[in-house]
């Protein structure tokens, strides 16, 4: 079946670094993608989206980039904070609103 | 605006009980929420569509009659676990969407343990 998943399982970056998270997704059908941050023992939280018509979409301090020609999207975080520290969950959905999760990244911000 | 809460935030229990669990949208209505399924260390699964005034869709493998859903109202959602048992332990998560094609908002999740 489709799937999307992610790269890397754990990402340890320094205070202060740019961090870039990455997620591979198998339906070229999906036309929405979604990035959440999901912190111990809380429910995942909305960081930011893209269409497929879009293949880069900036917010505050984050941005994610969709290349479909290889259906890879990524999450850029600039000057990560300790605050970053999370798993983060990319999600795909294809003209319903059934999302599919992909694995999950640890981020861990080192001091 | 868009927040999506969830009662109880924690809940322990004896095996054989039955759990409920209730999400609710408190600022927008919501006629499709979602329920989820999160093990430690994993990602979250999908385990039925509710649906406003009608029947929960469920993915293969989930059994309904274990997991009960009712969708009584545009901004409430309820998820009973009926008859826990100690492998029904886990992390419940709810979403729901204020349009349709939009993101989905998370609960804050509700964590069972049965005993």
């Amino acid at each position: 079946g489709e799937s999307v998943g992610l790269h890397l399982p754990t990402l340890s970056v320094q205070e202060g670094d740019n961090s870039i998270i990455n997620c591979a997704y198998s339906n070229s059908a999906s036309d929405y993608f979604i990035w959440y941050k999901q912190e111990s023992g809380k429910g995942p939280q909305f960081i930011i989206d893209i269409r497929s018509n879009m293949d880069k979409r900036q917010g505050q301090r984050v941005t994610v980039l969709l290349n479909k020609t290889v259906k890879h999207l990524s999450l850029q975080i600039a000057a990560t904070q300790p605050g970053d520290s999370a798993v983060y969950f990319c999600a795909e959905t294809y003209g319903n609103e059934k999302l599919t999760f992909g694995t999950g990244t640890r981020l861990t911000i080192i001091p | 605006g868009a927040v999506v809460s969830q009662h109880p935030s924690w809940v322990i229990c004896k095996s054989g009980t039955s759990v409920k669990i209730e999400c609710r949208s408190l600022d927008f209505q919501a006629t499709t929420m979602f329920w989820y399924r999160q093990f430690p260390k994993q990602s979250l699964m999908l385990m039925a569509t509710s649906n406003e005034g009608s029947k929960a869709t469920y993915e293969q493998g989930v059994e309904k009659d274990k997991f009960l859903i009712n969708h009584a109202s545009l901004t409430l959602s309820t998820l009973t676990v009926t008859s826990a048992h100690p492998e029904d332990s886990s992390f419940y998560i709810c979403s729901a969407g204020r349009l349709v094609g939009e993101t989905q908002y998370f609960g804050p999740g509700t964590r069972l343990l049965v005993l």
